[in-house]
């Protein structure tokens, strides 16, 4: 199956630090999605992007589009500890119908 | 409210006793698929629907059946689950609208296998 490289797996910042996080693919994908999932929950959908090099920004989020398309990359600026929970890309490849490919997850831990 | 619900949501049963989970989503949704998440692989589609009586595979598909007879409902069927299908299992619905990608998720089934 597909596989999408998700890192850094897991992270320990600071509250108020920024975030980076970044998801890469051999294939070419036609969107990219970030969702976050709290714990005991199931995802929720962040940001969704349509096309290359597109910027997106959700609030204290932005998301890329990378330009191969073959990447993605998520921001969270000034964190705060209810940031804190798994954060998985997601995308659809070039062609693939319906399916949807999720990425291995980060998970964020804010310290106060 | 909007959502998607799954039952049960734990379940612990034995190797080769026939169970299926139940997924239903009131958003009128013509979408849905299910998931499993094990740690370190994230999530991986099992199986989605397009449609009433439309199914396709997904990427770990074997060992799962599913089908599809009403638009709300979506029940994952495990034949005869084995130890390799202890997993943290996920119900999504979403519109199949041109570029909505929003996945609506259930809140899962634990399920284990002995």
């Amino acid at each position: 199956g597909q596989q999408l490289n998700q890192s850094p797996q897991s992270m320990f910042i600071q509250e108020g630090e920024d975030v980076s996080m970044n998801c890469t693919s051999s294939s070419i994908f036609n969107t990219w999605l970030w969702y976050k999932q709290d714990p005991g929950e199931g995802p929720v959908l962040l940001i969704a992007l349509y096309k290359a090099g597109e910027l997106t920004s959700n609030g204290r989020l932005t998301a890329q589009f990378g330009i191969t398309r073959k990447d993605s990359f998520l921001n969270i600026s000034a964190s705060i500890p209810s940031d804190v929970g798994i954060y998985f890309c997601a995308g659809q490849l070039q062609r693939s119908g319906n399916q949807f490919y999720f990425g291995t997850g980060t998970s964020l831990t804010v310290i106060p | 409210e909007a959502q998607v619900t799954q039952n049960p949501r734990y379940l612990i049963t034995v190797t080769g006793k026939k169970l299926t989970v139940t997924c239903s989503q009131n958003m009128n949704h013509e979408y849905m698929s299910w998931y499993r998440q094990d740690p370190g692989l994230g999530l991986r589609q099992i199986y989605y629907s397009m449609n009433v009586e439309v199914t396709d595979k997904g990427d770990v598909p074997e060992g799962y059946k599913v089908s599809r007879k009403e638009k709300r409902n979506f029940p994952l069927i495990l034949e005869s689950p084995s130890p390799n299908q202890t997993s943290l299992y996920f119900c999504a619905s979403k519109s199949s609208r041109d570029r909505v990608y929003e996945q609506y998720f259930g809140p899962g089934t634990r399920l284990t296998v002995t």
